[in-house]
């Protein structure tokens, strides 16, 4: 079975530009979280979606915005890119919003200029 | 305001020793508490999960405790070795609806031959 897999691995954008990150969660897993980890720190909560719905939303500014599909895929989705925008952004699946059963997957490097 | 703060934030042993990394929370109310390994650029991957009525848990040549009365947890590495060398992340899940993931900021291990 796979595991959680993002696309792209790594990317590179420049300012005031927008980007896509997208997530596949484990095969039966209905929640996907998006968490942003700059350099040398711990990850940062962004969104929950479960069955589609947002469940949970972190400090975030609007230029963040996210949606999960039918098959449970997630995209998140940041515009007008700035360059503190620049992190690890990982995606992690669930069976549901709560439980015990998180696994990340590894990652897409963003990297503003 | 939830909060996990880990100790030290950085650590540098020798292959073979042993090592201790520390986790303070003021997640409320609590649910679990997570230990993650982080390799550079990678997703975590869990390593332990213990509850509230687990005091401790062993993966290998990991240990965890976990005392719920001072909020405390820690991380026991034996006889570490090279691949070993990773950031290590406490994270605490809380008791509400959402059991939200707060994360605590690392602590980057490097182990030296």
């Amino acid at each position: 079975d796979a595991g959680v897999t993002q696309s792209p691995t790594h990317l590179i954008k420049t300012r005031g530009q927008h980007v896509t990150l997208r997530c596949s969660p484990i095969s039966g897993h209905k929640s996907v979280s998006w968490y942003q980890q700059v350099l040398g720190q711990g990850p940062q909560f962004i969104f929950q979606y479960y069955e589609k719905e947002e469940r949970g939303r972190g400090n975030f500014p609007d230029r963040f915005s996210a949606r999960q599909f039918p098959n449970y895929s997630s995209e998140l989705n940041v515009n007008a890119l700035l360059l503190g925008d620049s992190a690890l952004y990982l995606c992690a699946s669930s069976l549901g919003p709560g439980g015990n059963g998180y696994t990340f997957g590894s990652g897409t490097r963003l990297t503003v200029v | 305001k939830n909060q996990v703060e880990q100790s030290p934030q950085s650590l540098i042993i020798l292959e073979g020793k042993n090592c201790t990394l520390q986790c303070n929370y003021t997640v409320s109310p609590f649910s679990n508490l997570r230990w993650y390994k982080q390799d550079t650029g990678r997703g975590p991957v869990s390593l332990t999960i213990m509850t509230f009525s687990e005091n401790t848990k062993s993966n290998g040549r990991y240990t965890a405790t976990l005392d719920a009365d001072t909020k405390q947890s820690s991380l026991h590495i034996t006889a570490s070795q090279l691949s070993d060398s990773a950031s290590y992340i406490c994270v605490v899940s809380d008791g509400n609806a959402g059991n939200m993931l707060t994360f605590g900021g690392g602590t980057r291990l490097m182990v030296k031959p």
